[in-house]
């Protein structure tokens, strides 16, 4: 059962642009929504989360926004960078355990 | 910034033999875990674990797989006999508290079947 579907699987995006990618949830009853970050050979870096009561949370040039109702969620990265370029995953947390999104491979023309 | 750290880097083993990975985990956190990633897949969940007790494990992790924390300072995944389809990247993490704390990873050990 795939609980957290994510989208796109890659894309593109010159330096300066805004890089968005998208996901959407099953169950209800995740509370916990991080995103990850992940250059090859490294594991996973939390990059920004948010919790269900809120729509949306920035942190620098990242952004979650977050809607219940549709049970979907989005990274919106503003102003990237090549140093951007880099491995995103959604994630969704209940009972101990995050359930992942495939991932987005995002990269950054410069 | 204090991070989980995770020996070995690359391990190589037979079919059918023992391995255990090990890994460091944040020194004042409490929960801890074992995540795999397939090459080009997503990352999965395996196991949790808190005082000394799995608290939630996956349907991959049957009774091949192990976890236990040692001593004060390690936590270990054996997998007692090694299937072609363990190879894999496998990742610890940690976190301070269970719920909506962040969980924080290891660069990941990889596990290669022969």
């Amino acid at each position: 059962q795939q609980q957290v579907k994510q989208s796109p699987q890659s894309l593109i995006v010159q330096k300066g642009g805004i890089s968005i990618i998208n996901c959407a949830y099953e169950n209800t009853a995740f509370d916990y929504f991080p995103w990850y970050q992940q250059f090859p050979g490294k594991g996973p870096a939390l990059l920004i989360a948010i919790r269900p009561d809120v729509s949306e949370k920035k942190e620098g040039r990242f952004t979650i926004s977050f809607n219940k109702s549709a049970k979907q969620f989005s990274l919106h990265i503003m102003d990237s960078q090549p140093g951007d370029s880099a491995t995103y995953f959604c994630a969704a947390y209940r009972d101990y355990k995050l359930s992942f999104g495939a991932g987005t491979t995002v990269t950054v023309r410069a | 910034e204090p991070e989980v750290t995770q020996t070995p880097s690359h391990q190589v083993t037979q079919m059918g033999q023992e391995v255990i990975l090990r890994c460091v985990p944040i020194s004042n956190h409490l929960y801890f875990y074992w995540y795999r990633q397939i090459l080009g897949q997503k990352v999965e969940f395996l196991v949790s674990f808190y005082n000394n007790e799995i608290s939630e494990k996956s349907e991959i992790f049957d009774d091949q797989f192990s976890v236990e924390r040692p001593d004060g300072s390690n936590f270990t995944l054996k997998i007692r006999s090694t299937k072609l389809e363990d190879s894999a990247m496998y990742f610890c993490a940690s976190s301070m508290d269970s719920g909506n704390q962040p969980q924080h990873f290891g660069d990941g050990t990889r596990l290669s079947i022969l």
